[in-house]
């Protein structure tokens, strides 16, 4: 069972630099979101999809972009990298369906992406 | 706007002690959902429980329970019996019709 999978695992990149965080899920999820979580605090919200074709911003969107082509995959897009942006990403996936008080099921965590920016 | 918030920054308690984690929220939402989550050292997310906001019923897992009382808004999370396994950061996160919102986590520590 892969669950949702993050690639890479580890990342230093130079400021200014551009890359993309990888997360695929297996399970046909149709919630998929991002996270980051900087030393000693919980995760905050930087974007979340709830299908294909469908994002939508959270807490901490800026310098950041997405896409959901399809279902399974949810890519994170750092166009300009900067200081600010050192942190662990976790990628997530949910079943989720309103009015089915049985849905919004856990979300599923990615094992995360260590990314420095230096 | 939701809320989560674990006063408890830093726990440390001896093993075999029992341990209490706070967690209160807000929230307008009628329907909405709570949850709780492990994060040991090695960093991955781990989902303990997930609680509905119409069922009250308290829950035990082996050593771990959750008492989930509305009136306080408040879904605490007790470890009985600790053990160093248990060392790790504790999330509660809250869910409406919105995304997770996640507390700031407890850091557990159980010593031997």
């Amino acid at each position: 069972n892969a669950g949702v999978t993050q690639t890479p695992k580890f990342r230093i990149l130079k400021i200014g630099q551009s890359m993309t965080l990888q997360c695929a899920q297996d399970m046909n999820h149709n919630y998929m979101y991002w996270y980051r979580q900087d030393p000693g605090m919980g995760l905050k919200l930087i974007y979340y999809s709830v299908g294909a074709g469908i994002t939508d911003k959270g807490e901490v969107p800026n310098g950041y972009n997405v896409s959901r082509s399809t279902t399974e995959d949810f890519p994170l897009r750092l166009e300009l990298a900067a200081p600010s942006q050192t942190s662990v990403y976790f990628c997530a996936s949910s079943y989720f369906q309103n009015r089915d008080r049985n849905s919004n099921q856990p979300q599923h965590f990615g094992d995360g992406t260590r990314l420095s920016i230096l | 706007a939701q809320k989560v918030t674990q006063a408890q920054t830093e726990i440390s308690v001896v093993e075999k002690e029992d341990v209490t984690l706070d967690c209160v929220y807000e929230t307008r939402d009628t329907t909405y959902y709570l949850f709780w989550y492990k994060q040991p050292p090695s960093g991955e997310l781990v989902f303990l429980i997930r609680r509905n906001s119409f069922d009250e019923q308290n829950e035990i897992s082996g050593r771990y329970s959750w008492n989930f009382q509305k009136s306080t808004s408040s879904f605490n999370f007790t470890i009985t019996a600790s053990q160093v396994v248990d060392s790790a950061v504790y999330f509660c996160a809250l869910s409406g019709n919105t995304p997770l919102v996640f507390g700031k986590g407890t850091r557990l520590s159980v010593i031997a």
